[in-house]
């Protein structure tokens, strides 16, 4: 597509459920990241696929925090038993980065998912 | 442990002047440094980034200056304009090689542009 999709918009639900959040990175981005902003915060990261394998989960805060991306492009974020503080909004983004490319890695962000957790 | 910092929340500039945001960090292992815009119910979006091989990058109104034994860098606005009153955060990461690319943000600086 054009640009990062990300859905949905916003997402409300309670404490304890299971929540899926969706990325559609840009065609042809190998790399993609999931981020975190929390209000008031810069984007925090969570972790980062090249291609189908998580290349860095580092940011992942705890166990009830899963990513996927089957087959190298859509990805989806887990989060099971969600909390209070899980609320935040959770920004996708791809890049075109190519293993041993100079240059900064630019990173094209979606809109987000806005995640209240009641 | 913040290695990006921005500490300056916002900043308020009346239209035509320069605006200057800055950005302080602690990892000396960064390669780039990039600033990000971001207005309200969308994602940051990128603007200008430099090596830090480099002190100057320039790209119209905007310029990143570095300096590296300071480990600081600042974007200038000029002139301010009302369409660049946004949310800025500064990014760095390390090069762009498989492992060590992905983006570590500031908290960002709500940049304000007067009428």
């Amino acid at each position: 597509g054009a640009g990062v999709s990300q859905t949905p918009s916003n997402k409300v639900t309670e404490k304890g459920k299971y929540v899926e959040l969706r990325c559609d990175p840009i065609s042809g981005h190998t790399a993609l990241y999931w981020y975190r902003q929390s209000l008031g915060q810069g984007p925090e990261f969570l972790i980062y696929f090249q291609g189908t394998g998580a290349a860095d989960d580092s940011g992942l805060p705890n166990d009830r925090f899963f990513a996927v991306r089957p087959e190298g492009s859509v990805s989806t974020l887990k989060i099971q038993r969600t909390e209070r503080g899980d609320s935040a909004v959770y920004l996708c983004a791809s890049s075109l980065n190519r293993q041993g490319a100079s240059g900064a890695n630019v990173l094209t962000f979606g809109a987000g998912s806005r995640l209240t957790v009641l | 442990d913040q290695q990006v910092k921005q500490n300056s929340p916002s900043l308020s500039v009346q239209e035509g002047r320069i605006s200057i945001l800055n950005c302080d960090y602690t990892n000396s292992m960064f390669d780039y440094f990039l600033w990000y815009k971001k207005y309200p119910a969308e994602g940051p979006t990128f603007l200008i980034s430099i090596s830090s091989i480099k002190d100057k990058n320039e790209d119209g109104r905007f310029t990143v200056f570095l300096n590296k034994s300071a480990k600081h860098l600042s974007l200038h606005i000029v002139p301010s304009q009302p369409g660049d009153s946004a949310v800025y955060f500064c990014a760095a990461s390390g090069e762009a090689n498989f492992g060590n690319e992905k983006l570590t943000f500031g908290t960002g600086t709500r940049l304000t542009i007067i009428p």
